[in-house]
């Protein structure tokens, strides 16, 4: 069964680096999203991104965020500079439609940002 | 403001019981509901879907009710097994591109 990559699995950075996270959703869906969770919290949505655009996003998306789907595989999210409330799991995620269908999530980047 | 609120951080069952765990919204109108299951360090993994105008929906030991004059979801795990053992989210389906999610209610099946 086809499945939701990321990489790399864990991420140890600097605060005020840059650092990018990178996904390669299924290959026929059409929407992709972002999500977040912060230990021992609930999963949170950062945005989404539908025919190479963002869709939605989330008041925890602000400028120091971007994505971008650099060919037809993958999937990237970029943290500008990053923070020390940036320590966090990010999931990538994709879908066939936008609304009424499952999400198929990948493993998660585990991101510590120090 | 809008509230997603999972009843019981945790629920400690015997093998082979039915466990029930609640999901209910504050100023939602989903059209869909669904549930997910997490494991720790995991990512969530889909289990059902219920829609709006469905009363019910059953997979295999699984069973989601969607009330929408109660706000409320409930899952039932029946004939529980240790390996049952994990966290449920609960994830409403608001908008064309994005599930919200509630905290999770941790399930620990003892044999």
């Amino acid at each position: 069964e086809p499945e939701v990559t990321q990489t790399p699995s864990h991420q140890v950075t600097q605060m005020g680096q840059e650092v990018i996270l990178r996904c390669v959703p299924i290959s026929n869906h059409l929407y992709f999203y972002w999500y977040r969770q912060i230990l021992g919290q609930k999963v949170e949505f950062l945005v989404s991104f539908y025919n190479n655009e963002i869709s939605e996003k989330s008041e925890i998306f602000d400028d120091q965020f971007s994505v971008e789907r650099p060919d037809g595989s993958n999937f990237t999210l970029k943290i500008r500079s990053t923070k020390l409330e940036d320590s966090a799991m990010y999931f990538c995620a994709s879908s066939t439609s936008g609304q009424g269908v499952s999400y198929s999530f990948g493993p998660g980047t585990r991101l510590l940002v120090l | 403001s809008q509230k997603i609120e999972q009843n019981s951080e945790a629920l400690n069952i015997q093998e082979g019981k039915t466990a029930t765990l609640t999901c209910n919204y504050t100023n939602y109108s989903p059209a869909y509901l669904q549930w997910y299951r997490q494991d720790p360090g995991r990512g969530p993994v889909f289990l059902l879907l219920i829609r709006e105008n469905e009363k019910e929906k059953r997979k295999e030991r699984l069973k989601v009710t969607f009330d929408t004059t109660l706000k409320q979801s409930l899952f039932h795990i029946t004939a529980s097994q240790p390996a049952d053992s994990a966290t449920y989210l609960c994830a409403l389906d608001m908008s064309d591109y994005k599930l919200s999610f509630g905290a999770g209610t941790t399930v620990t099946v003892r044999a």
